[in-house]
C-alpha cells in the first residue's frame, strides 16, 4: 500500500502565486521527509528536507511545515515561477537510504 | 563533478527476455539506491547496495536483483521479463555509511517490454 499519500494530483497556479502540496504518512518509524523535484526526461533532484524534531524549515521560496503528532508535512512555494513547472514528490525514509515516495504533484506556473 | 550516470538510457525487450542496466555513482559515493518509477505505482525502491552488500530491499519479486562492485558501480538484472516491468529504472547515489545522507539521481533508463 501506499506509505506516504500526497495530494493534489495536479496543480494549477499563477505566476507570484504560492503553491501548496500536502503529504500523510502512517509509519511512525519515519524520520527524515525531502522533497524532491523532477523535470520531464531528468531524475528527481532533492529541493528540500526535514526531520521531525523541527517544525518548520525554509529555503529561499521553499517552506516544508511538518507536523509530528499529525503525521503530515506540506510544501509551499512562494511567489511561483514558470520555471517551477514540474512534478514535485514528497519522500520518507527511516534512515535506510530507502525513500518511500508520494504519487506525485504535477505543478504548472502559468505567466 | 560527473553526476551519476545510467546506461542505457533506452532499452528495448520481449516478454521473457532478461535485462542489466548499468549505473555508476558520483565519485566518493559508496551508496547505490535502484527505483522504479512507472505512471500507476510511482516511484518504489527496489534495493540498496553499500560496499558490494545489499542492505535493504524492497517489495519486488525474485527477479530483479542487483549487485555492487569495488568501484562502487551498480547493476541491475531483471530476468524472465513482463510486460509490467515497463518501467523508468533509476538509480541514486549517496555516500553512504551514516544515514540521511542526499540521494543523486541519474537520468534512468526507460525499458520497455513488448
Amino acid at each position: 500500500q501506499q506509505q506516504v499519500k500526497q495530494s493534489p494530483q495536479s496543480l494549477i497556479v499563477q505566476k507570484g502565486g504560492i503553491s501548496i502540496i500536502n503529504c500523510a504518512y502512517e509509519n511512525t518509524a519515519f524520520d527524515y521527509f525531502p522533497w524532491y523535484q523532477q523535470f520531464p526526461g531528468k531524475g528527481p533532484a532533492l529541493l528540500i528536507a526535514i526531520r521531525p524534531d523541527v517544525s518548520e524549515k525554509k529555503e529561499g521560496r521553499f517552506t516544508i511545515s511538518f507536523n509530528k503528532s499529525a503525521k503530515q508535512f506540506s510544501l509551499h512555494i512562494m511567489d511561483s515561477q514558470p520555471g517551477d513547472s514540474a512534478t514535485y514528490f514528497c519522500a520518507a525514509e527511516t534512515g535506510a537510504n530507502n525513500l518511500f515516495f508520494g504519487t506525485g504533484t504535477r505543478l504548472t506556473v502559468i505567466p | 563533478k560527473a553526476g551519476v550516470t545510467q546506461t542505457p538510457r533506452y532499452l528495448i525487450k520481449t516478454r521473457g527476455q532478461q535485462v542489466t542496466l548499468s549505473c555508476s555513482p558520483i565519485s566518493g559515493h559508496r551508496s547505490v539506491s535502484w527505483y522504479q518509477q512507472t505512471p500507476g505505482q510511482g516511484l518504489q525502491f527496489l534495493f540498496e547496495y553499500f560496499s558490494e552488500t545489499q542492505r535493504n530491499k524492497g517489495n519486488f519479486p525474485g527477479r530483479f536483483s542487483g549487485r555492487q562492485f569495488s568501484n562502487s558501480r551498480s547493476e541491475m538484472n531483471v530476468s524472465t521479463l513482463e510486460l509490467g516491468d515497463s518501467a523508468l529504472y533509476l538509480c541514486a547515489s549517496s555516500l553512504g555509511g551514516v544515514s540521511y545522507n542526499e540521494q543523486f539521481f541519474g537520468p534512468g533508463t526507460r525499458l520497455t517490454v513488448l
